[in-house]
């Protein structure tokens, strides 16, 4: 079965320090990947898709990055963190006829 | 543009009371809808679907039918138990540039009490 492994589940960062996201998925190969986030009160936003290794998508212009550096990581980044970078950012795997598989979420608090 | 409203809650309800969580869209074209459930400590998980109008999507006791003349899809159950208790995700794909692209709204926290 497929699973999505995204880490820290929760992460407090202070205002210009640098951010690293991770999320591996097991059970499948060649995915499609995306990074979400939910802003408060806001619903899901797409930040960034990847069809494959070192090929990013960005949806919106924003302050973070993403690199595919192995067919089954994705990683989200930033050099300097934004107040405005708060949220709840959420890997989500496609699984093409399957439907999508959904990591736990990590929420950030920039302070 | 693409967008989802659903009521924000926290919703709490007593076992075995109607559960009625509301969702309503914009979107152009005709986009499938879904409801997702993320309970404590989990990933988002599908719950229902439904990809045209009219069609009626259930699962576990949960039912919700794609009205496109009131563009809704709000989410019924019965009677709600304790294991319910979880965050509920209203959402629209569509199809974007590199495929099939998530619209969620913000959420809506259950609480169910015994």
């Amino acid at each position: 079965s497929q699973t999505i492994h995204q880490w820290p589940a929760t992460l407090v960062q202070p205002v210009g320090s640098p951010l690293s996201l991770e999320c591996t998925v097991e059970g499948t190969s060649n995915p499609n990947l995306y990074w979400y986030r939910q802003a408060a009160g806001r619903g899901l936003q797409l930040l960034f898709y990847s069809v494959g290794i070192g090929q990013i998508s960005s949806e919106v212009p924003q302050n973070l990055s993403a690199s595919r550096p192995q067919d089954r990581q994705f990683i989200l980044s930033s050099k300097k963190l934004l107040l405005s970078d708060s949220g709840f950012y959420l890997c989500v795997c496609d699984r093409g006829a399957h439907g999508y598989t959904f990591g736990s979420g990590t929420r950030l608090t920039v302070v | 543009g693409n967008s989802v409203t659903q009521m924000e809650g926290p919703v709490t309800l007593s076992e075995e009371a109607f559960l009625t969580i509301n969702c309503t869209y914009t979107a152009t074209g005709y986009p499938s809808l879904f409801w997702y459930v993320q309970y404590p400590g989990e990933g988002l998980q599908l719950l229902l679907k439904a990809t045209k109008a009219d069609d009626k999507g259930s699962n576990k006791g949960f039912e919700a039918t794609y009205r496109k003349e009131t563009t809704s899809f709000h989410l019924e159950k019965g009677s709600v138990q304790v294991s319910d208790s979880a965050v509920y995700f209203c959402a629209l794909s569509r199809l974007g540039n590199y495929g099939q692209n998530f619209v969620f709204g913000p959420g809506t926290r259950l609480s169910v009490l015994p």
